[in-house]
């Protein structure tokens, strides 16, 4: 099974800033990554799927980059909506797995 | 509009069952893989079981073989996870999740969710 590691477990951020976060794969999983955002109470919400492909109505500020083993998610200018967990997880094998998430709140 | 609707959450003591159902809308179900994903409280994303469009093939994870059946019913639009055996660790909200799959040996990533049911096994 492959492992996922999120970085950090918690990013303070003013809105309007820029985040980045960090995921990482045990084992290279190609292209084969997603990224979704969960808020408190809701259930997830794709953002990002091969990597860097934004889900439909995704707002371009979020991005993804990365292959192999090391990916990124970048939210440009963070709005107040943006205030949630995400998590990365891979798909490249049976079973697929998720990171730990990272939790981004308000500096 | 794609919409997953779970129900069949609730308390149950250890030991005993329980069935989950998600109806599904808005697009053609049985064209689709669908999986169940669980969160125990205050934790991450698990993955427990995926079913392919057809109901051919079905995968579950370790923590749930044996225990979990997974099934689909394409003429009703219904996803389904039977649970036995329940566990206090299998306390969680489980929600059902629709799968794109982009090829052969992949498990695809969750495009739609339901809003989750959940599902506390506690005597």
């Amino acid at each position: 099974e492959i492992v996922m590691t999120q970085s950090p477990a918690t990013l303070s951020v003013s809105p309007g800033e820029r985040a980045t976060l960090s995921c990482r794969a045990s084992q290279s999983v190609s292209s084969n990554l997603a990224w979704y955002q969960q808020k408190p109470g809701q259930a997830p919400r794709l953002l990002i799927y091969g990597a860097s492909t934004r889900a439909t109505g995704i707002p371009a500020r979020f991005s993804g980059s990365g292959s192999g083993t090391e990916f990124t998610l970048t939210i440009s200018s963070l709005q107040s909506e943006d205030f949630a967990v995400y998590y990365c997880q891979q798909y490249n094998n049976w079973p697929g797995t998720f990171g730990p998430g990272t939790k981004v709140d308000i500096k | 509009e794609v919409q997953l609707l779970e129900s069949g959450g609730g308390l149950v003591q250890p030991g005993g069952s329980l069935r989950l159902s998600c109806a599904a809308s808005g697009f053609t179900f049985s064209s689709y893989a669908m999986s169940w994903v669980r969160q125990a409280p205050g934790k991450g994303l698990e993955w427990v079981s995926a079913i392919s469009g057809s109901g051919g093939s079905t995968y579950y994870a370790d923590s749930v073989k044996g225990r979990f059946t997974i099934s689909r019913d394409n003429s009703k639009n219904t996803l389904y996870l039977q649970m036995n055996s329940l566990r206090a660790e299998d306390t969680a909200v489980y929600y059902c999740a629709k799968n794109f799959l982009p090829g052969p040996g992949s498990s695809g990533w969750y495009g739609y969710w339901g809003q989750g049911t959940l599902v506390t096994v506690s005597s």
